[in-house]
């Protein structure tokens, strides 16, 4: 494997549910993100983690909860979804947090998202 | 807050033709402005990108131009091929952040 993988692929649950999405960069990097991107809104940064510390948490509802046990991993963990929470969910992958070169963001292929 | 705006929403240009798409940005201390392509059921892909100490960048048949002063940004797709298709996502940055603020894309169909 190589880039930036996201398993599932596609994900279907009921509100009442928990599930995690999972997501692992093959590129060496040390920061990590969640991006939720909905249907015609600009992509929405979630989460942020370098060197497995969150150093983001963009006002996003408690009912998403991240875990970077390593700097290749990231976990999204769900439970008690909304119906609006439905959207594709977006894992990327950067050298280094900011600034110049290298701090360019790499994405992966999503998970498609769908609460009932 | 800041924000990106992007034009336009959707694009249709036939097979050979150039299109270009673009950008204008509210953030002054924006410096970095990557262009992305996501085709479908795919994540974004970064096809160019620029920094605001220069004001074009080419790479075979995309280029990108800078104008500081106006706050705007172009993407330039020349003689277009069917797997151009897409949606196009600009984005501003600014060095010592992680955070992009994204335009809401456009998708480009080309006609063959």
């Amino acid at each position: 494997e190589t880039g930036v993988t996201q398993t599932p692929r596609h994900l279907v649950m009921g509100m009442t549910n928990k599930k995690s999405l999972k997501c692992e960069q093959h590129l060496g990097h040390n920061a990590m993100y969640w991006y939720k991107q909905s249907a015609k809104k600009p992509l929405e940064l979630m989460f942020v983690y370098s060197l497995e510390e969150r150093v983001e948490n963009n006002s996003v509802p408690s009912r998403f909860s991240p875990e970077c046990p390593n700097s290749s991993h990231l976990f999204l963990h769900l439970h008690t979804l909304q119906p609006e929470d439905s959207a594709l969910y977006l894992c990327a992958s950067s050298h280094k947090l900011a600034g110049g070169p290298g701090a360019e963001q790499f994405f992966g292929p999503g998970t498609r998202l769908t609460v009932l | 807050g800041e924000n990106v705006e992007q034009h336009p929403s959707t694009l249709s240009v036939q097979e050979g033709d150039s299109a270009v798409i673009k950008c204008t940005y509210s953030d002054s201390a924006s410096n970095y402005f990557p262009w992305y392509k996501q085709e479908l059921g795919k994540g974004p892909q970064l096809i160019i990108d620029i920094r605001s100490n220069v004001g074009e960048k080419k790479d075979q048949r995309i280029a990108v131009t800078l104008n500081k002063t106006a706050k705007h940004f172009s993407l330039h797709i020349t003689e277009t091929q069917p797997e151009d298709s897409a949606v196009y996502f600009c984005a501003a940055g600014t060095s010592g952040t992680y955070k992009y603020i994204f335009g809401t894309g456009t998708r480009l169909k080309v006609l063959a």
